[in-house]
């Protein structure tokens, strides 16, 4: 098994420029997830999906934030108007089964 | 709504046990973790726990919960200095969404 891959991993885009980050989950893993986590803190739970249905979204996911998972397999996290306050690692994860997750390495968000 | 609780650093000699606790608000949690991130690295699944279980053991690793006091543990036993890294903590209700504390960073002296 291949682990869950995330591209780019380094991203440094100015303020007010959209970004795309792209997450491919483990092969058969129906269900994926995204996170933000920024320094010292844990993960926190952005929006979740199984197959192509977005099925759970957090109140941190302003208008600014789209994400999509079109053929239930690979999904994109976009950041319209980026802010610098959107600095942070974007962490996808995916699994089979209700209680496990497994993590991407992340992509690095650096708003200047 | 939910919160999960870490107490920051914990520091422990090669050889000894390490325990790393957390406390959680929501009792309706129905799958606790144990995750490890180590610098530059993503976060690994170490164990998980059911809520109708109080113990479960994974080689040198043993998590045990407190469903009443809504306490959860990792002990290490014989800890090395591979284990140096920051663990959290998580729960989760549902098949979505999972709540992490902020992490506890062990440091292991040789």
């Amino acid at each position: 098994d291949t682990g869950v891959s995330q591209d780019p991993r380094h991203k440094i885009t100015k303020r007010g420029q959209n970004v795309t980050f792209r997450c491919d989950p483990i092969s058969e893993h129906n269900r994926l997830y995204w996170y933000r986590q920024t320094l010292g803190q844990g993960p926190e739970f952005l929006t979740y999906f199984q197959n192509e249905a977005q099925l759970e979204k957090s109140r941190l996911l302003s208008d600014r934030f789209s994400a999509e998972r079109p053929k239930g397999s690979f999904s994109t996290l976009e950041i319209q108007r980026t802010e610098q306050g959107d600095s942070a690692m974007y962490l996808c994860a995916s699994s089979r089964t209700a209680y496990e997750q497994y993590f991407g390495p992340g992509t690095r968000l650096t708003v200047t | 709504g939910e919160d999960v609780e870490q107490s920051l650093f914990l520091s422990v000699r090669e050889g000894d046990s390490s325990v790393i606790n957390c406390t959680y608000t929501d009792s309706s949690s129905t799958y606790l973790y144990w995750y490890k991130q180590e610098p530059g690295a993503g976060l690994q699944l170490l164990t998980y726990i059911f809520s109708n279980m109080d113990m479960k053991q994974d080689q040198r690793l043993t998590v045990l919960l407190n469903k009443k006091d809504k306490h959860l543990s990792l002990r290490i036993a014989d800890t090395q200095t591979g284990d140096s890294a920051i663990y959290f903590c998580a729960e989760r209700t549902n098949a979505g969404k999972s709540t992490f504390g902020d992490g506890t960073t062990l440091t292991v002296k040789p």
